[in-house]
């Protein structure tokens, strides 16, 4: 099956920039997506790309796709608190019926 | 709008008991998901259904059986429960239609501890 992998940590001072890195196996993916977890809670989507685009911004998250590497980022400009949480990626595979999630980064912004 | 609504929130069984999880979601999504999450190995797919009366198998579907009798219903079914299957099981909905950006809508979660 696919695989997606992560890396499990990523600790940052507020203010900084983040980057949050995925790579993938099944170069077949549509679209990529990046949900955002909070303790106690289900995941929410915070942006998308679709595979034929190389970057996408959306006001502090920025999204790169680098298809001939299979590696899929997250940039957050200007990190805060409230942007502690687990992060991952995910890919639609199964012909468009499922998202493959990655392993998920947790990211702990420090003050 | 309750969104996606899983019951219970938490559990706690002895191995070889049964117990059923249940989803509900008032969206009227076609599509819907049973994941589990477990430390450093993501979200991981059971099963799914494209619509009512549907299932299929997802990554890790050894162990659950799942049913989907009413649209708005996705049951996962632990017949008999090991511990290999403590962990925090979500369940997801989305549209059939609106494109492949229609994004999976999460309950939020169920605990379950098998000892």
């Amino acid at each position: 099956g696919e695989d997606v992998e992560q890396s499990l940590f990523l600790s940052v001072r507020e203010g900084d920039s983040s980057v949050i890195n995925c790579t993938y196996t099944d170069s077949s993916s549509t679209y990529l997506y990046w949900y955002k977890q909070e303790p106690g809670a289900g995941l929410q989507l915070l942006t998308y790309i679709f595979s034929n685009m190389d970057m996408k911004q959306d006001q502090r998250l920025t999204v790169l796709l680098n298809k001939k590497d299979k590696h899929l980022s997250l940039r957050i400009a200007d990190t805060q608190t409230g942007d502690s949480a687990i992060y991952f990626c995910a890919l639609l595979t199964g012909g468009g019926n499922k998202l493959t999630f990655g392993t998920g980064t947790q990211l702990k912004v420090e003050l | 709008n309750a969104g996606v609504t899983q019951t219970p929130k938490f559990r706690v069984l002895k191995t070889g008991q049964s117990m059923t999880l249940l989803c509900a979601q008032d969206m009227n999504h076609e599509y819907m998901y049973w994941y589990r999450q477990d430390p450093g190995m993501g979200l991981r797919l059971i099963h799914y259904s494209v619509g009512e009366g549907t299932t299929a198998k997802g990554e890790v579907p050894d162990g659950y059986n799942v049913s989907r009798l009413k649209k708005q219903n996705f049951l996962l079914g632990l017949e008999s429960a090991a511990p290999s299957q403590t962990s925090v099981y979500f369940c997801a909905s989305r549209p059939g239609t609106g494109g492949y950006n229609s994004p999976l809508h999460f309950g939020n979660g169920t605990r379950l501890t098998v000892t």
